[in-house]
């Protein structure tokens, strides 16, 4: 079993659809976990970054992180085109900026105008 | 313009001739990292250096050398690729002034081993 299981995908929404994607994980020592986007040909930015259990919005995204069960969630609201990426969630068990990063396979989203 | 800078971006190369694909990162960050991105096994550490002539192995170290001998420098060597080395390559970097760990990552060398 792997660490964080991400379903591949692919996704297809039409635009302005809400958007849910979605990580499980079992390890329970993880404590912050992040959410990826990368565009074709491009490498994987930083979207989402959050600590522990619950929520945190920035404009049309919004984390989620259930830690009881061992869940995270990233909704994008009023989705767009540009939208269209892989999308990566990461874990790890510090802050530290040398601390290793676990992530999921990647979900491919595409948008359709 | 802060970013990681991979060369080459493609490779077609054939078994059992060396290569080095270079990393440079304008940031000043002391952590750099090397993954591997293959599909349905996503992104795989390869091996990572905590600052100059400090290195250590990843997840994934078996067939891969490297090495940091200035602060914004990290070439991954491959001294005899094989086909299961055929892969898209991501150079990253990261920050202890960071109050996150955020890895800033390069554009990706694909590299196909035939």
């Amino acid at each position: 079993q792997k660490e964080v299981e991400q379903d591949p995908g692919p996704l297809s929404v039409p635009e302005g659809a809400i958007v849910s994607l979605n990580c499980t994980y079992s390890n329970s020592a993880f404590q912050y976990f992040m959410w990826y986007r990368q565009y074709s040909r491009k490498g994987p930015e930083l979207l989402m970054y959050t600590y522990s259990s619950g929520n945190k919005e920035d404009g049309r995204f919004t984390a989620q992180v259930d830690k009881s069960s061992k869940y995270i969630s990233l909704f994008i609201r009023d989705s767009q085109p540009s939208d269209s990426a892989t999308y990566l969630c990461a874990m790890s068990l510090s802050n530290f900026g040398n601390e290793k990063l676990t992530f999921g396979t990647g979900t491919r989203l595409t948008i359709i105008p | 313009e802060a970013q990681v800078t991979q060369n080459p971006r493609y490779l077609i190369t054939v078994t059992g001739k060396k290569l080095t694909v270079t990393c440079s990162q304008n940031m000043n960050h002391e952590y750099m990292s090397w993954y591997r991105q293959d599909p349905g096994l996503g992104l795989r550490q390869i091996y990572y250096s905590m600052n100059v002539e400090v290195t250590d192995k990843g997840d994934v170290p078996e067939g891969y050398k490297v090495s940091r001998k200035e602060k914004r420098n990290f070439p991954l060597i491959l001294e005899s690729p094989s086909p299961n080395q055929t892969s898209l390559y991501f150079c990253a970097s990261s920050t202890r002034e960071s109050s996150y760990n955020e890895q800033f990552f390069g554009p990706g060398t694909r590299l196909t081993v035939l």
